[in-house]
């Protein structure tokens, strides 16, 4: 178990661009999660999945947004037209349960020029 | 709705001296509660966790959180802080309305530690 890791770690974009991130969870953990935090916050909740299905959706999450998880396996996060608010740490966790403890990635720091 | 309230946003400490950070939370029920400490540019690690049963948890590193249902606190503490101890502290609780899981975090305590 190498635990959570996310791609890239980090990511220099210009504005307008679409970025993609990736997110391999714990290999037995079926739910995985996604936040944003940003500098001086704490982390944010974007987006939920259980397996392959995407159970929720924050209200933060605009239509520039997507996330899958193909086979319930890694997931990935694209961000179309960025924009300099777009700008943050982008977090993937996964657990085993839902009161279970969730662990984390090192994150993807993005910054839209 | 349901939030978490960590009301110090800057701490600094002497090495071997004590430290509580405090985190209030708002939640009708009875809130499953965490504390997690994130090192610059790194991920969050769980120190711990409180679901039910008794009221004083222990975590990793020394530190322990005592859960307080009549002032709605779950405050962190550990009786001597070392210099590895700086980092950023969030207190967080388990979203209750939903059965995801989400976490909903207070917006974190720096604490830097004074040789």
């Amino acid at each position: 178990d190498t635990g959570v890791s996310q791609d890239p770690r980090h990511k220099i974009t210009k504005r307008g661009q679409n970025v993609t991130f990736r997110c391999d969870p714990i290999s037995e953990h079926n739910r995985l999660y996604w936040y944003r935090q940003t500098l001086g916050q704490g982390p944010e909740f974007l987006t939920y999945f259980q397996n392959e299905a995407q159970l929720e959706k924050s209200r933060l999450l605009s239509d520039r947004f997507s996330a899958e998880r193909p086979k319930g396996s890694f997931s990935t996060l694209e961000i179309q037209r960025t924009e300099q608010g777009d700008s943050a740490m982008y977090l993937c966790a996964s657990s085993g349960g839902v009161y279970n403890e969730q662990f984390f990635g090192p994150g993807t720091r993005l910054t839209v020029l | 709705a349901q939030s978490v309230t960590q009301p110090d946003i800057h701490i600094t400490v002497s090495e071997g001296a004590s430290l509580e950070l405090r985190c209030n939370y708002s939640y009708g029920a009875t809130p499953y509660l965490f504390w997690y400490v994130q090192s610059p540019g790194q991920g969050l690690q769980l120190l711990l966790k409180y679901f039910s049963g008794d009221t004083l948890v222990q975590g990793i590193k020394g530190f322990e959180a005592e859960f307080k249902r009549s002032q709605s606190s779950f405050n962190l503490r550990k009786p001597s802080v070392h210099w590895s101890d700086a980092a950023e502290y969030f207190c967080a609780v388990v979203h209750g309305s939903s059965n995801t899981g989400k976490l909903i975090f207070g917006q974190g305590t720096t604490l830097q530690v004074k040789p």
